[in-house]
């Protein structure tokens, strides 16, 4: 079975753009969330998404958005980068047999210069 | 409430020696604590979890000790190897509605040759 595929894996971003990050979970999996790892903040929850819809929310700025698709591919996007954003993105997913287990992607770094 | 604090910050061990990493929460809603183990340019993956149910639990070298008195659970790694050598994040999440993770903030484990 695959595991969860995040892309894209590095990408560098200026100030100001836009970033819009990819997750797949494992098959068959419904729920997807997001974290934030930073050496300073460790990791930090940004969103939850099952059957399509935001269940939970992290303390980030609207800045950071996320949606799930039908498949239960989600995206996530930030706007406005700042340095600050830079960053390893998290994705996981869980099924609804493996209790309160999540699966780690291998996540993908973004760089804002 | 809802911090995870998790000590050392790092911590290096001799080969055959026995590592251990502590956490401890607040928020007494919390049911269920996994630790990750995470590689370099890796993504966490799941190392073992527990529940408050139980006071121990053992998977080959890896222990979880829980204590909910206390609200303290830790990781005893025995005969710790070089290839243990990795980040450890202990979490806490509940199991009801949403499945937010709280993190700790890691500890750098380095196993001597």
């Amino acid at each position: 079975k695959a595991g969860v595929t995040q892309t894209p894996r590095y990408l560098i971003k200026t100030r100001g753009q836009q970033v819009t990050l990819s997750c797949s979970p494992i098959s068959g999996h419904r729920s997807v969330s997001w974290y934030q790892q930073t050496p300073g903040q460790g990791l930090q929850f940004l969103f939850e998404y099952f059957s399509e819809t935001q269940r939970n929310k992290g303390n980030f700025p609207g800045r950071f958005s996320g949606r799930q698709f039908s498949n239960s591919r989600s995206e996530m996007n930030v706007s406005t980068l700042e340095l600050g954003d830079s960053a390893l993105y998290l994705c996981a997913s869980r099924s609804q047999g493996s209790g309160n287990t999540i699966y780690f992607g291998e996540g993908s770094w973004l760089t804002v210069v | 409430q809802q911090q995870v604090k998790q000590s050392p910050q790092s911590l290096i061990v001799q080969k055959g020696g026995i590592s251990i990493i502590n956490c401890a929460y607040e928020n007494t809603a919390f049911d269920y604590f996994p630790w990750y183990q995470q590689f370099p340019g890796k993504g966490p993956a799941l190392l073992i979890a527990i529940r408050p149910d139980v006071s121990e639990k053992k998977e080959g070298r890896f222990t979880i000790s829980f204590n909910k008195s206390a609200k303290q659970f830790s990781l005893h790694i025995m005969d710790s190897q070089p290839g243990d050598s990795a980040t450890y994040f202990c979490a806490a999440s509940t199991t009801s509605g949403t499945y937010k993770y709280i993190f700790g903030t890691g500890t750098r484990l380095k196993v001597l040759a």
